[in-house]
């Protein structure tokens, strides 16, 4: 069983939709947690960071961490084709010196 | 454009030979991470440097061996190539060493690698 959990998909959804990701963990040990976003033929560029539990809101993207569920989330809002990507989730241990990353869920977004 | 830049971009090969992917990291990083993304594996860590030593190990398999240059630029050494190894390899630099940090990595836009 791999420590990180993601959905391929694709997931496909209209211009201007919620676009709802999320990623489930095993390693307790987590502290950081993090949404990458990958364009084709580009590499991943981080989108955004949380530590611990909790929300954090940045313009569209709200990042929520469930610790005592090892879940976390990525909300896009009012969702454009140019949020057509790949999404990784990414995390941490608190002394960890590496990132692992989640396998990714391709979102298409159709006009 | 992130600031790392990684060549070559695609590289074809045959089964059992050597290759080398170089990197150089953005302008001041002293980290510098090899990942591996493949379809059925997501994105692998490999190994990370520091200024030049070895700071973690991943899953690289002991045919692939890398290091880091006194003036930062890192090489990622395959050898004995398989048909398995055909991926994308990565390489992500920060200014710093990951732990207490933003998570952040500067990824460069990847090495394709085919073994036929």
């Amino acid at each position: 069983q791999k420590e990180v959990e993601q959905d391929p998909g694709p997931l496909s959804v209209p211009e201007g939709a919620i676009v709802s990701l999320n990623c489930t963990y095993s390693n307790s040990a987590f502290q950081y947690f993090m949404w990458y976003r990958q364009y084709s033929r580009k590499g991943p560029e981080l989108l955004m960071y949380t530590y611990s539990s909790g929300n954090k809101e940045d313009g569209r993207f709200t990042a929520q961490v469930d610790k005592s569920s090892k879940y976390i989330s990525l909300f896009i809002r009012d969702s454009q084709p140019s949020d057509s990507a790949t999404y990784l989730c990414a995390m941490m241990k608190a002394a960890g010196n590496k990132l692992t990353f989640g396998g990714g869920t391709r979102v298409l977004v159709k006009p | 454009d992130s600031g790392v830049t990684q060549t070559p971009k695609h590289l074809i090969t045959a089964t059992g030979q050597r290759v080398t992917l170089r990197c150089s990291p953005r302008s001041g990083d002293l980290s510098v991470y090899w990942y591996q993304q493949s379809l059925d594996q997501g994105l692998q860590f490999l190994i990370q440097y520091y200024n030049g030593e070895e700071r973690a190990k991943g899953n690289i398999l002991e045919r692939f061996s890398a290091q880091q240059f006194p003036d930062l630029h890192s090489e990622l050494n395959l050898s004995s190539l398989e048909l398995g190894d055909s991926a994308l390899y990565f390489c992500a630099s920060s200014v710093r060493p990951l732990g207490g940090d933003t998570g952040e990595l500067f990824f460069g836009e990847g090495s394709r690698l085919t073994v036929l």
